[in-house]
């Protein structure tokens, strides 16, 4: 069955480090990929998607890509803010058939210190 | 994309009670997805419920334990029956949304202990 595996955490950072979160995946069919964000008391939002391979998502300096061929989806960030301390979530949808159902990560932890 | 209200966003209960659990959205969906988050832990999807039919649940939940209603496209609630310390979690509606793949949008959560 399809399924998420990510990078176990906590992660802790210094302010202006480089952030990568490793996220692969096993699906049958062409799932779109996701990653959400869970602030400290907060649900959880949308970071960014893709929905086909070599597809990039970004959003808020963020960025991740699709690949296929590694089944892969890693986050990424240049230079991690304070204000980025927060659980990230990797996820997957199967886009065929009648199986909806978002397929999630266990969640990576991200403290970054000033 | 959708926002969701839903309330209570936490409570404190007394084990052998019930909670029951609202989630409103602001526009009409077909379906609604009840998850928990136990503490440090990922999101596991209770039920995913349909206006107009039974909700179907996960491996793990029974509906005697978490019934659920969905008496219309913007509304669903979730309950939380005889509870148990165990119970304690955080309860998360979600809607889809996009017009590819499946996106998903979540409510604030409702944060319930169970003493």
């Amino acid at each position: 069955g399809n399924s998420v595996t990510q990078m176990e955490g906590p992660v802790t950072l210094s302010e202006e480090a480089f952030l990568t979160i490793n996220c692969t995946y096993t699906a049958t069919g062409y799932p779109s990929l996701f990653w959400y964000v869970q602030y400290p008391g907060e649900g959880l939002q949308l970071l960014l998607k893709a929905t086909k391979a070599d597809d990039k998502g970004s959003n808020k300096g963020f960025e991740a890509t699709y690949r296929k061929e590694t089944t892969s989806f890693h986050l990424e960030k240049g230079s991690v803010q304070v204000s980025d301390s927060a659980v990230y979530f990797c996820a997957l949808s199967d886009r065929g058939g009648n199986n909806r159902k978002l397929i999630w990560g266990l969640g990576t932890s991200l403290a970054v210190n000033p | 994309s959708a926002v969701i209200s839903q309330k209570p966003s936490r409570d404190i209960c007394q084990r052998g009670t019930s909670l029951t659990i609202q989630c409103q959205v602001d526009s009409q969906v077909t379906m609604m997805f009840w998850y928990r988050q136990q503490p440090g832990q990922s999101l596991t999807l209770i039920a995913t419920a349909n206006q107009g039919s039974e909700a179907t649940y996960e491996s793990g939940f029974v509906i005697d334990k978490f019934p659920i209603s969905r008496p219309n496209l913007t509304f669903s609630t979730l309950t939380v029956s005889n509870m148990s310390p165990e119970d304690s979690s955080i309860y998360l509606c979600s809607v889809e949304a996009g017009a590819r793949g499946t996106e998903a949008f979540f409510g604030q959560g409702t944060r319930l202990t169970v003493v």
